[in-house]
């Protein structure tokens, strides 16, 4: 099982430039989140999909736009990256209601650093 | 505002020893849970614990719930060299589809 599959695995950026963080889960999960880890914060939720159709913001959306193309997909956007969205940026899945004792699932991360 | 606080920060401690690492949150949480992260790589579930009084175990680590108290902890039992990570505490509401509000980590050092 490949579970939640990010891509790419490392990336850099120059200031200015845009890119597009992909995501993907093949365990049917309705919802889906992103999630970026700096040194020091622990992990802080940028955006997340509570169901397939709806997006809703997070404690850092700033600079970030985000896309649920489908029930498996939830894509993360910068479109003028700047130095300080350098960080290590996870994706995650669960499953959602009806399965209370089943934790969010995390991809590999994508790390990310802007000149 | 949810804040999750774990502590310590930063662990070091010896094999065979025991240790406890606290995780305190603001408000009422639906579900909590506990992560461990090696460097470079991902989070991977340890415990989901969803109400109060919830103990689980699994090998060397015991982690319970006081939801009154809003506080979790992760025992350690008799500590290996192998258990050196860093231990995430989490907490997730149905309101905000269970997105997690992580505490900082607590970085642990197994040294023999």
């Amino acid at each position: 099982n490949a579970g939640v599959t990010q891509t790419p695995k490392f990336q850099v950026l120059k200031t200015g430039q845009s890119m597009t963080l992909q995501c993907a889960q093949d365990m049917n999960h309705n919802s889906m989140y992103w999630y970026r880890q700096d040194p020091g914060m622990g992990l802080r939720l940028i955006y997340y999909s509570a169901s397939e159709g709806t997006t809703d913001k997070g404690e850092v959306p700033n600079g970030y736009n985000v896309s649920r193309l489908n029930k498996r997909e939830f894509s993360l956007r910068l479109e003028s990256a700047a130095p300080s969205q350098t960080s290590v940026y996870f994706c995650a899945s669960l499953s959602g209601t009806g399965t209370p004792n089943q934790p969010q699932h995390f991809g590999d991360g994508t790390r990310l650093s802007i000149l | 505002e949810l804040k999750v606080e774990q502590n310590p920060l930063f662990l070091s401690m010896q094999e065979g020893k025991n240790y406890t690492i606290y995780c305190n949150y603001s408000t009422t949480s639906d579900r909590l849970y506990w992560y461990r992260q090696d460097p470079g790589k991902s989070l991977e579930s340890l415990f989901v614990l969803l109400s109060n009084g919830a103990v689980k175990q699994e090998g060397r680590l015991m982690a319970s719930l006081d939801t009154k108290a809003r506080l979790s902890t992760l025992h350690i039992t008799a500590a290996v060299h192998d258990l050196s990570a860093t231990y995430f505490c989490a907490v997730g509401f149905e309101g905000s589809g269970y997105a997690l509000n992580f505490g900082k980590g607590t970085s642990l050092l197994v040294t023999p």
